[in-house]
């Protein structure tokens, strides 16, 4: 049972535009949600996080959103650039049990020119 | 800051040999994990600790063993390789929950093939 779920395995857009990754979870003791991006032959690093009390979270270029009801996060980046062309995994937490993360099957994003 | 370090990067094995790939990092970091990574699967938490001495099982435990005798070190033993561990896989670590946000730092990963 997958518990992080992301369901498009790929996203293109064109330099500039919006990028919009979405996921969506269904264990509703989940209380912190992490973006990791991933390039090829790297190990994931951290992107963004945002904590459960709150529904977004922005940091430069990167945005995140929270919609508890839905169970839905979504990762906004603006404006794309090719260098963010990579795997971008969500992944989510109790963080009451202990720092054991759940990660989705990712979504490769390319980045047009 | 060498952060997580894991060796080897690259392993080839024959069905039924055994190995240990190497994690270490240098952030005193209590928890500390490996995944797996595979085609279509996303990251899969194989085991875990939360600090030295305590270990326990995650996703996909099964053919896997693992200590922590240290803080700093977390190995991962494969005592019987079998195809299906062809994989790439990834240690990563962090501060103990309460004590930091349970930001994951992972290493470069070891690309493991059994054939």
């Amino acid at each position: 049972d997958q518990q992080v779920k992301q369901n498009s395995p790929s996203l293109s857009v064109q330099e500039g535009r919006i990028s919009i990754l979405n996921c969506d979870y269904t264990n509703s003791m989940f209380d912190y949600f992490l973006w990791y991006k991933k390039y090829p032959a790297e190990g994931p690093t951290f992107l963004i996080s945002i904590s459960s009390i709150k529904d977004k979270n922005e940091d430069g270029r990167f945005t995140v959103f929270l919609n508890k009801s839905a169970k839905h996060l979504s990762l906004h980046i603006v404006p794309s650039q090719p260098g963010d062309s990579a795997v971008y995994f969500c992944a989510a937490s109790d963080t009451g049990a202990n720092s054991k993360l759940t990660f989705g099957k990712g979504i490769t994003l390319s980045v047009r020119p | 800051n060498a952060g997580v370090t894991q060796t080897p990067k690259f392993q080839v094995l024959k069905t039924g040999q055994s190995m240990t790939l190497q994690c270490a990092q240098d952030m005193n970091h209590e928890y500390m994990s490996w995944y797996r990574q595979d085609p279509g699967m996303g990251l899969r938490l194989i085991h875990y600790s939360v600090g030295a001495g305590i270990t326990d099982q995650g996703e996909v435990p099964n053919g896997y063993n693992v200590s922590r005798s240290t803080t700093e070190d977390f190995p991962l033993r494969l005592l019987s390789a079998a195809p299906s561990q062809t994989s790439v896989y990834f240690c990563a670590s962090s501060h103990a929950p309460g004590r930091g946000t349970g930001e994951l730092f992972f290493g470069e990963g070891s690309r493991l093939t059994v054939l």
